[in-house]
């Protein structure tokens, strides 16, 4: 069965960086793209940016970029997307999310925690 | 980018209720469009795809239709376990994804 299974909750500083892994089984990695999608406490989802694993081709909403790096490692089928310059306002729970025109599968989320 | 608005943002049913959720376009997606629910704490899970194919396991009294730009995603009897917030999402024109604000379903 398709599983994405993310990395633990972080708590990071202002102005720090943090690095979510999203490990996916029980399908090719490289036939579809994986998604990352935020959601803020009580708030809705947000897109973030998009990775083709076959490819390493990657994109992002216009408000991430230069902040954001999506990579991956195809011989462990794992994603990862990394955050920079974090403020409180990524304060968030992030996923992994499988894309094939539409999103089929999700992982568990990731709390992210910006404090000081 | 496709804006998507959803509406309501929220409402309050009893079980047995027929419920009403209507996403709408800024310009035409085809029928590119997804229906999720969400529980507190949890992932998204997909409801609808293609705005009116039912995802396998879901429970029939869910459906979707429309194309274009309006679409809803219809409970024919509320129960409580539809107790959830439910999202919509456009790929016509991926990347970007774009959601709806999400809607709120809460059982009287």
């Amino acid at each position: 069965q398709v599983q994405l299974v993310q990395s633990g909750a972080e708590v990071k500083k202002p102005g720090a960086s943090v690095k979510v892994s999203c490990k996916a089984s029980g399908y090719t990695f490289t036939n579809y793209d994986i998604n990352w999608v935020r959601q803020a406490t009580g708030q809705g989802l947000e897109w973030v940016g998009w990775m083709n694993p076959k490819s390493g081709n990657t994109g992002s909403a216009q408000k991430f970029q230069g902040r954001v790096t999506m990579t991956r490692d195809t011989s462990i089928s794992t994603a990862y997307m990394e955050l920079s310059s974090l403020t409180s306002e990524d304060t968030a729970v992030y996923y992994c999310a499988r894309c094939y025109g539409d999103i089929d599968y999700w992982g568990q989320g990731t709390l992210v925690t910006v404090s000081s | 980018d496709i804006q998507m608005t959803q509406s309501p943002s929220s409402l309050s049913a009893s079980v047995g209720d027929r419920v009403t959720i209507t996403c709408r376009a800024s310009q035409g997606i085809r029928n590119d469009l997804a229906w999720y629910q969400q529980k507190p704490g949890k992932a998204p899970k997909r409801l609808m795809y293609a705005a009116s194919s039912l995802q396998s396991g879901v429970p029939s009294r869910f459906s979707g239709s429309g194309s274009g730009t309006e679409f809803t995603l219809t409970i024919s009897s509320l129960q409580p376990e539809d107790s959830a917030t439910y999202y919509c999402l456009q790929h016509n024109n991926y990347p970007p994804l774009t959601f709806g604000g999400g809607t709120r379903v809460e059982i009287k």
